[in-house]
């Protein structure tokens, strides 16, 4: 059975840029819901993905945007990137209808 | 606001003995709760789920959900010093489209 993969492990953009990033849902999952981890708190949720449409979202504004494929995999994408934005971002899988959530090993974005 | 309320720590437990670990949510709504382990730099490991009132064990952990006191506690048996960590408290209100609710997480320290 495979894991939770994401890529990149690590990212640094400046303040303005874009960024794209990605993940593959464990085996058997087709739900995908990612989260935003500051230092030194825990994982606030963005939104998540079943079906490829989004069908749940957290208190994020619109500049935070995601797709998911018909593989079950998922990008999230970050416009207009803020200082404020520097944190671990995870991508979590779970099964539809059950919601025990899995997470992939993170995707450390630095905005200079 | 849904909020999941952890003490932030650090809790300093000897070897060999019970740490526990203690969550309020304010959702009287909810109804699934899990219990994360963090190690620093990596990724949230799921260690416990627990759905009805009372405990549920699974090894050296023990997990223990009182919904009328809106109350969740993990107890981890025989410490050991790769059980030092952050603990993560996390809270689906829904039926898991909302997102995980997360806690700020309790840093746990077992001393040798």
């Amino acid at each position: 059975e495979t894991g939770v993969t994401q890529s990149p492990t690590h990212l640094i953009k400046t303040r303005g840029q874009q960024v794209t990033l990605r993940c593959s849902s464990q085996s058997g999952h087709n739900t995908v819901s990612w989260y935003q981890q500051a230092l030194g708190q825990g994982p606030q949720f963005i939104f998540q993905y079943y079906r490829e449409e989004e069908n749940g979202r957290g208190n994020f504004p619109p500049r935070f945007s995601g797709l998911q494929f018909p593989n079950y995999s998922s990008e999230l994408n970050v416009n207009a990137l803020e200082l404020d934005d520097s944190a671990l971002y995870l991508c979590a899988s779970s099964l539809a209808g059950g919601d025990t959530q899995y997470f992939g090993p993170g995707t450390r974005l630095t905005v200079l | 606001q849904k909020e999941v309320e952890q003490n932030s720590g650090p809790l300093s437990v000897p070897e060999g003995a019970i740490a526990s670990l203690n969550c309020t949510y304010s959702d009287r709504g909810s109804q699934s709760f899990f219990w994360y382990r963090q190690y620093s730099g990596k990724s949230p490991e799921l260690i416990m789920s627990i759905y009805s009132n009372g405990d549920k064990e699974d090894g050296r952990f023990t997990a223990q959900l009182n919904k009328a006191s809106q109350y969740v506690s993990l107890l981890i048996r025989d410490s050991q010093p790769s059980d030092s960590a952050t603990y993560l408290c996390a809270v689906n209100p829904g039926g898991g489209a909302d997102g995980l609710t997360f806690g700020k997480g309790t840093h746990l320290i077992i001393q040798p």
